[in-house]
């Protein structure tokens, strides 16, 4: 059974240092991995996708990448704003079926 | 080109009362999932349907929620009767299966409180 684990949980930085996010999955027997982002209240939001043949993938300030062996996933976040600050998660679609196991994700405050 | 839509945004019941969540996936996406969040958890899958078949239901608690997708567009989920540990985000989510790489797109959810 895939298990996806997020670490830390909650992250403070002030403004304009870089961010660091990490996501750890179990099995490495993965189709995609997929970065949300999810505002207090609202639905999630898609960053960045990466497919298991890729190592990364970058959108603007956002980079992603993938380390499908040892089954970890980093998203960096350059140059943090306030605007920044949400939960962050991580998912994987494992080679089977098309089902997200999602991590517990990482709320991060960044701080003016 | 329009998102996942869902009603209503907010809905508070009494235990043991029944309720019923509505989902319009995105024009031509064929698979649509149910999640469920509890605060600070990651949202877990209830339920996934192709097109008006159910493809995997197996952490849905079938006694008392049920959803149905009878014509292949949209949904609906219900619980019956609820209890107070129901009380979470219900999201809906659908993906295009004709290409890769099964990129999930989600509604704004329908957060759930039962006192």
């Amino acid at each position: 059974k895939q298990e996806v684990t997020q670490i830390p949980a909650a992250l403070s930085v002030p403004e304009g240092e870089n961010l660091v996010l990490n996501c750890s999955f179990t099995d490495s027997a993965i189709y995609n991995l997929q970065w949300f982002r999810q505002d207090p209240g609202k639905g999630l939001t898609s960053l960045l996708l990466i497919q298991s043949s890729q190592r990364e993938q970058t959108s603007g300030r956002l980079n992603a990448s993938l380390d499908k062996s040892s089954g970890r996933s980093t998203l960096y976040i350059a140059a943090s704003q306030p605007g920044d600050s949400a939960t962050y998660l991580c998912a994987v679609i494992g080679t089977a079926g098309n089902k997200l196991t999602f991590g517990g994700g990482t709320r991060v405050l960044v701080k003016p | 080109e329009a998102g996942v839509a869902q009603s209503p945004r907010y809905k508070i019941i009494e235990k043991r009362q029944s309720v019923a969540f509505w989902c319009n996936p995105i024009s031509g996406h064929a698979t649509l999932y149910w999640y469920q969040q509890i605060l600070g958890q990651g949202p877990k899958l209830l339920i996934q349907f192709q097109n008006n078949g159910v493809v995997d239901d197996s952490q849905l608690p079938k006694d008392r929620f049920s959803a149905e997708r009878l014509k292949g567009v949209d949904s609906t989920l219900k619980i019956q009767p609820a209890k107070l540990e129901d009380s979470a985000v219900y999201l809906c989510a659908s993906t295009h299966d004709g290409t890769s790489p099964y990129e999930q797109y989600f509604g704004p959810g329908t957060r759930l409180t039962v006192t």
